[in-house]
């Protein structure tokens, strides 16, 4: 593994209630995504970071938080849990080289299965 | 029409056989392609890259890219029971967002 570990990786809560899930990396990688992976529609992404207090929006980022205080860290908060955020969150990380961003490969954590009731 | 779009399985062969899988995507200015396997319940991990038209060969796996017809394929020689997956290709632009199809899930009977 790449070193990425994601916590918690089993999380159960009840509709309306706050949830942060965090992601730790030790490659000292500049990129971190967060994705979520339902049956039927693979991964989606939620929302990256291109450096520490740099993020940007996703494709499914309605309803999500992030934040990256440090290069390590990139959390995830759902600020008010809904039943259709059932699902299985990845961390993923990649690095830069000289070819550029287009190059890189993404490397995932273990991944968060997290459970709205 | 999604941006990146795989045959649709799942996709059965016997042991020994060769696996095909296909992936088409929509966005001209995509510059990197990934092929990632994902066994049940664990993360995806990375099995091919490739950046130009042509083939790229590792071991059992074969990776062919066409830009002209936006089309990345994937084929598995001599395919094994442990090939059994759901494997997802992904296509990556210079913005360095990448998009992933839903994957197809291949068994190989022994």
């Amino acid at each position: 593994d790449a070193g990425i570990t994601q916590s918690p990786r089993h999380k159960v809560t009840e509709t309306g209630t706050p949830v942060t899930l965090r992601c730790h990396q030790t490659e000292n990688h500049r990129y971190m995504y967060w994705y979520r992976q339902d049956p039927g529609h693979g991964l989606r992404l939620i929302h990256y970071s291109y450096g520490v207090k740099d993020t940007d929006k996703g494709e499914v980022s309605d309803g999500y938080s992030v934040s990256r205080s440090k290069t390590e860290d990139f959390l995830l908060t759902l600020e008010s849990a809904t039943s259709s955020q059932t699902s299985v969150y990845f961390c993923a990380i990649s690095g830069t080289s000289g070819g550029g961003l287009g190059t890189d490969t993404q490397y995932f954590g273990p991944g968060t299965r997290l459970t709205v009731l | 029409q999604k941006e990146v779009e795989q045959n649709s399985g799942p996709l059965s062969v016997p042991e020994g056989a060769i696996a095909s899988l296909n992936c088409t995507y929509s966005d001209r200015g995509s510059q990197s392609f990934f092929w990632y396997r994902q066994y049940s319940g664990k993360s995806p991990e990375l099995i091919m890259s490739i950046y130009s038209n042509g083939d790229k060969e590792d071991g059992r796996f074969t990776a062919q890219l066409n830009k002209a017809s936006q089309y990345v394929s994937l084929l598995i020689r001599d395919s094994q029971p442990s090939d059994s997956a759901t494997y997802l290709c992904a296509v990556r632009t210079n913005a360095g967002k990448s998009t992933f199809g839903d994957g197809t899930t291949l068994t190989v009977k022994p």
